[in-house]
Order: structure tokens, then C-alpha cells, then sequence
């Protein structure tokens, strides 16, 4: 299953798919990205991040693909469980520090067992 | 959410009472951040507070919101005479330093503040 951009916001997939979460951000200057996850009625929990200089990083299960190009970030998680099942959002920072992250709206991600 | 702890979980406040927010940052940690999390939407930075110092508050409105992170005690956010646009969650993380370090935030569970 595959979303497109902010327009989306909800994507359901069959547990075992692979899932592809879209982020476009705007601000140029952005040179540090991660991706969250959130549950219902809990804080954000870190997934996984990526610095400008790479294209592509991985993780469990997760990889991170930045097109620097076009301004877009993608997460991807293989084999889609139910327990993936959350809000995940995308984050920016510019600057040199981590702490003033910029959120974009989040995709509501739904796993059909 | 490694270690932030947030309280209270759930507070209620009716219109023109006063919230306090406390957040415990995880120990040996000198830096705290607040976020605010309206419905629907992602995070959005209120605050940055070194122990009793404030370093940006870019992102706190100007009138009603407070921060503070004392030399001992959790960091308080405190918001005056709430108003039902008030309502939102609130996270906090923290840091053992910020600078030319990167590395992610990780936040507490929140607080949740419904202004009735």
C-alpha cells in the first residue's frame, strides 16, 4: 500500500504487506529527518532518522529514503503487522541542533489482519 | 518516551483556571523541551529550557503560557486562565545537551488538557 504526499492521510494495508508512508517538506534548509511513530494516547516514539547526506538508511524492518531533489521522504516498513498500526509522522529540523523539529500532519496507518 | 515522565496523564480545567504541567526529564538529563499537539495534527514546539534558564520560547504564546525548569524539581509548564483553544496534548522531551550533536528526541507520553 502506497500514499501520496499529505493529500492521503489514511492508508490501510493487509497484515504481511509491505507500506510505503509519503512526506513532502518544503524548507530547503533541512538537513536532518525522522520519522514517528504514535500510537493512541501515547507521545511519538522515534523510528528511525536520516541526515542530508544520505539517500537511503534502514533499520528493523523500517528504511528511510530522502529525495532531496524533489523535497520528499518516504518510510517504509516491510512485512506490515498489526502492531504497526499508528499515526506516523514525518519531522525536519534545520540548523544544527535536533530540538525544533517541524511535524508534518501525519498518515494514519491501519493493518487488516 | 525513554524515561520522560509526564504528569498529570488527563487534566480538566474549567475556562479562566490555571494548568500546571510537570515534566521529569530522564535522569541526568539538563535540557527540556515542550511540544504542543493539537487534534489532528502533528507536534509543534513551544519551548526550550536548560536548568533555570530559558533558551528559546520561540514558540510559546506570549500571554498566559510559562515555562520553567528549576536547579531541582521537574520543568513546570504552566498556562493561566486556559481557554477551550487550550486543549491539547503536551509533550515534553529531554537531553543530555543539544548543539552540533544530532540526535532524536525522544518524548514522554503527555499530558492532555481539556479546558471545559
Amino acid at each position: 500500500g502506497e500514499n501520496v504526499g499529505l493529500h492521503l492521510p489514511t492508508l490501510s494495508v493487509q497484515e504481511g504487506d509491505n507500506s510505503i508512508i509519503n512526506c513532502a517538506y518544503s524548507n530547503s534548509a533541512s538537513d536532518y529527518f525522522i520519522w514517528y511513530k504514535q500510537e493512541s494516547g501515547k507521545g511519538p516514539q522515534f523510528i528511525i532518522d536520516i541526515r542530508s547526506n544520505m539517500d537511503k538508511r534502514q533499520g528493523q524492518r523500517v528504511t528511510v529514503l530522502l529525495n532531496k531533489t524533489v523535497k520528499h521522504l518516504s518510510l517504509q516498513i516491510a512485512a506490515t503487522q498489526p502492531g504497526d498500526s499508528a499515526v506516523y509522522f514525518c519531522a525536519e529540523n534545520s540548523g544544527g541542533s535536533n530540538y525544533k523539529l517541524t511535524f508534518g500532519k501525519g498518515t494514519l496507518l491501519t493493518v487488516n489482519p | 518516551n525513554a524515561g520522560v515522565m509526564q504528569n498529570p496523564r488527563h487534566l480538566v480545567r474549567r475556562r479562566g483556571q490555571e494548568a500546571r504541567l510537570r515534566c521529569s526529564p530522564v535522569k541526568g538529563h539538563s535540557h527540556v523541551y515542550w511540544y504542543r499537539q493539537l487534534p489532528e495534527e502533528g507536534l509543534k514546539f513551544m519551548v526550550y529550557l536548560q536548568k533555570e534558564n530559558i533558551i528559546d520560547e520561540s514558540g510559546m504564546p506570549k500571554e498566559r503560557f510559562s515555562a520553567e525548569f528549576p536547579k531541582e524539581g521537574p520543568s513546570i509548564l504552566r498556562i493561566q486562565q486556559v481557554v477551550r483553544g487550550d486543549s491539547a496534548a503536551y509533550f515534553c522531551a529531554s537531553s543530555p545537551a543539544t548543539g552540533q550533536g544530532r540526535s532524536p528526541l525522544h518524548f514522554g507520553n503527555g499530558t492532555r488538557l481539556t479546558v471545559t
